[in-house]
């Protein structure tokens, strides 16, 4: 039992430049989000899926797609990387219901230069 | 004004005191309350959450909330050098899917 899982863990790119990040859980969860974490600002909400074949922007969805490919996948990507998507990006998978925590992958560290 | 808000840190406290952790919320409409706990460099890991008013206890931790004034908060008992983190109240909406963390407060525990 993985849990939720991220690759890459590290990636730079350079600024116009396109990628994808993956996360999968194994957790039969209906829902997966993707947030960002800067310095100060806690974690950002970029889009979530409550279920597969849905998806809704969050807090902060400008310069980002997501796919949810099937029930355990939700894919972010990138289509021209900008300096400013610099971060730390956590995925995160939950139950439904209001009493269920969310648990997230060990996170992607990108770099824009 | 942002979704979750959270007092501003770095937030110290010497070793054995109360810790308190606050938290408030602008949509009404806000079912659930979570706090998670993360160190450097980590995924954030759940302490507690809470969904009814009033207090839970969990250990040397209680959520309190009160709905009326849109707020929920984080007492940590005892606080020990280990509690040092940062701490991030997340609300889930009506919906019961969407997530929005507040901005979190660094907790340091002195020695």
């Amino acid at each position: 039992n993985a849990g939720v899982t991220q690759t890459p863990k590290f990636q730079v790119l350079k600024t116009g430049q396109s990628m994808t990040l993956q996360c999968a859980q194994d957790m039969n969860h209906n829902s997966m989000y993707w947030y960002r974490q800067d310095p100060g600002m806690g974690l950002r909400l970029i889009y979530y899926s409550a279920s597969e074949g849905t998806t809704d922007k969050g807090e902060v969805p400008n310069g980002y797609n997501v796919s949810r490919l099937n029930k355990r996948e939700f894919s972010l990507r990138l289509e021209s990387a900008a300096p400013s998507q610099t971060s730390v990006y956590f995925c995160a998978s939950r139950a439904a219901g209001r009493t269920y925590e969310q648990y997230f992958g060990p996170g992607t560290r990108l770099t824009v230069t | 004004q942002k979704e979750v808000e959270q007092n501003s840190g770095p937030l110290s406290v010497p070793e054995g005191a109360i810790a308190s952790l606050n938290c408030t919320y602008s949509d009404r409409g806000s079912q659930s309350f979570f706090w998670y706990r993360q160190y450097s460099g980590k995924s954030p890991e759940l302490i507690m959450f809470i969904y009814s008013n009033g207090d839970k206890e969990d250990g040397r931790f209680t959520a309190q909330l009160n709905k009326a004034s849109q707020y929920v908060s984080l007492l940590i008992r005892d606080s020990q050098p280990s509690d040092s983190a940062t701490y991030l109240c997340a609300v889930i909406r009506t919906s019961y899917d969407k997530v929005i963390f507040g901005p979190g407060t660094s907790l340091s525990v002195i020695p």
